[in-house]
């Protein structure tokens, strides 16, 4: 049973790029949610995905945008870096159509570092 | 406003001992609690959850409690291990509206240090 999977692992971009990430949710699964943890706190909640759609966003700017594909997997975009968009990014995948009181569970990111 | 933290950044514990993890939320409408483990160079790994029209779960050697009174959630951890030694996070949701569904608030973590 495979887990949830993020790629890549690492990478490094300039100020003023932009990124992709991607996530492929764990078998059985049809929601995602991204995350960002910088170093030595916990994670903050970038927003939702469900049924391709943006269900919940938390309080990132509109640099931050996501897509949902048909077989549930996601992708997260920054545009124009900041140097304090440096930290690791977490995808987590649960179950949806249930609703809340969902756990959550979480690929090992990507850790992506602004020069 | 809404928080969820943690008592303590650092928690020593002997190896074979039992470990108490504490975590405090102040948002009455949460009804939903997990808690995760983190590695380093890991995602949070999930260990255990609870609703909140329970006050008790267990699990395998974890225990968690959840005292709506005073909004106070722990983690026990029976007979520690090396193994253990890692981050530990708790956080919150609520789902009163579809709006907040899933929407997990996280504390700053604690560490934990198992000594042999």
């Amino acid at each position: 049973d495979a887990g949830v999977t993020q790629s890549p692992t690492h990478l490094i971009k300039t100020r003023g790029q932009q990124v992709t990430l991607r996530c492929s949710p764990k078998s059985g699964h049809d929601t995602v949610s991204w995350y960002q943890q910088a170093l030595g706190q916990g994670p903050q909640f970038i927003f939702q995905y469900y049924e391709e759609e943006e269900r919940q966003r938390g309080n990132f700017p509109d640099r931050f945008s996501g897509h949902q594909f048909p077989n549930y997997s996601s992708e997260l975009n920054v545009n124009a870096l900041l140097l304090g968009d440096s930290a690791l990014y977490l995808c987590a995948s649960s179950l949806g159509a249930t609703g809340n009181n969902q756990p959550q569970h979480f690929g090992d990111g990507t850790r992506l570092s602004i020069l | 406003g809404e928080s969820v933290g943690l008592h303590l950044p650092t928690l020593s514990v002997q190896e074979g001992d039992n470990s108490i993890i504490n975590c405090a939320y102040s948002n009455s409408a949460s009804d939903y609690f997990i808690w995760y483990k983190q590695e380093s160079g890991k995602g949070p790994q999930f260990i255990i959850d609870i609703r909140s029209n329970m006050d008790k779960r267990q699990g395998q050697r974890v225990t968690v409690l959840l005292n709506k009174t005073v909004k106070h959630l722990s983690l026990q951890i029976a007979a520690t291990q090396p193994g253990d030694s890692a981050v530990y996070f708790c956080a919150e949701s609520h789902g009163a509206t579809t709006d907040s569904w899933g929407k997990l608030q996280f504390g700053a973590g604690t560490q934990v240090v198992v000594t042999p």
